[in-house]
């Protein structure tokens, strides 16, 4: 069966620093792999995605993300903060085989400091 | 493309009572999917259509719970005998058929509160 853990229910960083989010995964397929973000009062949008292929994927808003089978991981960074990336992040596995649910983790709150 | 549409988009009811929610996806969308997010919680899947079928449901969903797609266009989720646990965001998703899992599009969900 397929799951998502999210390491760190709230992270905080200062404008400027690194953001690392991390995510690990567990699917018995290959799995396709989706980062989403919810700004407050508003539905979840996609940031990015990993299907096949290259395994650093680019999304929006200088996001990006690395697949690392070995490590059944998929963290979410970004050089630079900003304060307008403060949101609730989403890590998500489907399978994709048998079955196109999508199974969402737990979420990471990110702050932004001035 | 209008986005995902999701009505009411709050409602309050007494426990006991039975509520419904909608949600237009966008049009050109085959499959559909209901979610239920409560707070400090990633969204947790309920249930799934592709076109009219109802493909796959939460086996952790209760009985009270039930999900139509009638025409393969708007669906609706209905909960009998609601219950104070059944607060929660109720939120929709749409997506097209394509090579494997794509994007989802969620609307902005219906609150439910449950008295």
């Amino acid at each position: 069966a397929q799951s998502v853990t999210q390491l760190g229910s709230h992270v905080s960083v200062s404008e400027g620093a690194l953001v690392l989010l991390r995510c690990n995964y567990s699917s018995s397929v290959p799995p396709y792999l989706f980062w989403y973000v919810q700004y407050p009062n508003q539905g979840l949008q996609l940031l990015l995605k990993y299907t096949t292929g290259a395994t650093l994927v680019k999304g929006i808003n200088g996001f990006e993300a690395e697949f690392k089978k070995s490590e059944t991981s998929f963290h979410l960074t970004k050089p630079s903060a900003h304060m307008s990336d403060a949101a609730e992040y989403f890590c998500a596995v489907s399978e994709g085989s048998g079955t196109y649910k999508y199974i969402f983790g737990t979420g990471t709150r990110l702050k932004v400091l001035a | 493309d209008t986005g995902v549409s999701q009505d009411p988009r709050h409602k309050i009811t007494k426990r006991g009572q039975n509520v419904t929610f909608r949600c237009d996806p966008i049009s050109e969308h085959n499959r559909l999917y209901w979610y239920r997010q409560t707070l400090g919680q990633g969204p947790e899947f309920l249930t799934y259509f592709q076109n009219e079928a109802q493909l796959e449901k939460s086996r952790l969903l209760s009985d009270r719970f039930s999900a139509e797609r009638p025409k393969g266009s708007f669906s609706t989720l209905e909960i009998q005998r609601t219950e104070q646990g059944d607060s929660a965001m109720y939120l929709c998703a749409s997506s097209r058929i394509g090579v494997g899992p794509g994007e989802l599009f969620f609307g902005e969900g219906s609150r439910l509160t449950v008295l």
